[in-house]
């Protein structure tokens, strides 16, 4: 079953705009990871949020949690072509040894 | 650093053959990990090694084994390919047991059963 479910399942935006995903959760986490994937690669690890933070920075990228809503965010600022890409979340719940994958947002970004 | 690294890139089976998927780690990880990923699907875990010398079934291992063959390493084996088993299959490795490190991936070897 998912855990986690990101929304929408495909954004497609011009460069230089914001582009925003969500991920929503059932049960209570330890952490929640975002990965990104390109076309016939393999996942690329973005950033990790513990239970216990609120917000996380790293470079264009920033990731909010919400543990009170099940639900965190991964907002890619002034996005570039570079940024095409599937982005999943993936969940540790609280009462599990197992990292759970969501189905991805599929993110296409045009010039 | 070559990071995680999978073989094949490709594979066709016919239903009935064997095969095994080797990956390699050269990051010193610890801990090791089988994902198969389908359309629709998210990533499932197969199995994974949480350390060297110790492998665990995750939510999908039937139709799977394994072997961690020393720290760097970590084998899948199909014994009777099903065209159930068509799917990209992905090796990550983690610093730390427990997912509280980043996973790192391979490239995949997309597996054709027919």
């Amino acid at each position: 079953s998912q855990q986690g479910e990101e929304d929408p399942q495909a954004l497609s935006i011009q460069e230089g705009e914001n582009a925003t995903m969500n991920c929503s959760y059932k049960t209570s986490i330890n952490n929640l990871q975002w990965y990104r994937q390109n076309s016939g690669r393999g996942l690329v690890h973005l950033i990790l949020i513990r239970s216990n933070e609120r917000e996380k920075h790293s470079g264009r990228l920033r990731v909010t949690l919400d543990t009170s809503k099940k639900s965190s965010s991964l907002l890619i600022t002034a996005s570039r072509a570079a940024d095409t890409a599937s982005y999943f979340c993936a969940t540790l719940p609280g009462t599990a040894s197992k990292l759970t994958f969501g189905t991805g947002t599929r993110l296409q970004v045009t010039l | 650093n070559a990071g995680v690294t999978q073989t094949p890139k490709f594979q066709v089976l016919k239903t009935g053959q064997s095969m095994t998927l080797q990956c390699a780690q050269d990051m010193n990880h610890n801990s090791m990990y089988w994902y198969r990923q389908d359309p629709g699907m998210g990533l499932r875990l197969i199995y994974y090694s949480a350390s060297e010398g110790t492998t665990d079934k995750g939510e999908v291992p039937n139709g799977y084994n394994v072997s961690r063959l020393n720290k760097r390493e970590f084998s899948l084996r199909l014994e009777s390919a099903a065209p159930s088993q068509t799917s990209v299959y992905f090796c990550a490795s983690s610093e730390s047991r427990g997912y509280n490190s980043p996973l790192h991936f391979g490239n995949g070897t997309r597996l054709t059963v027919t």
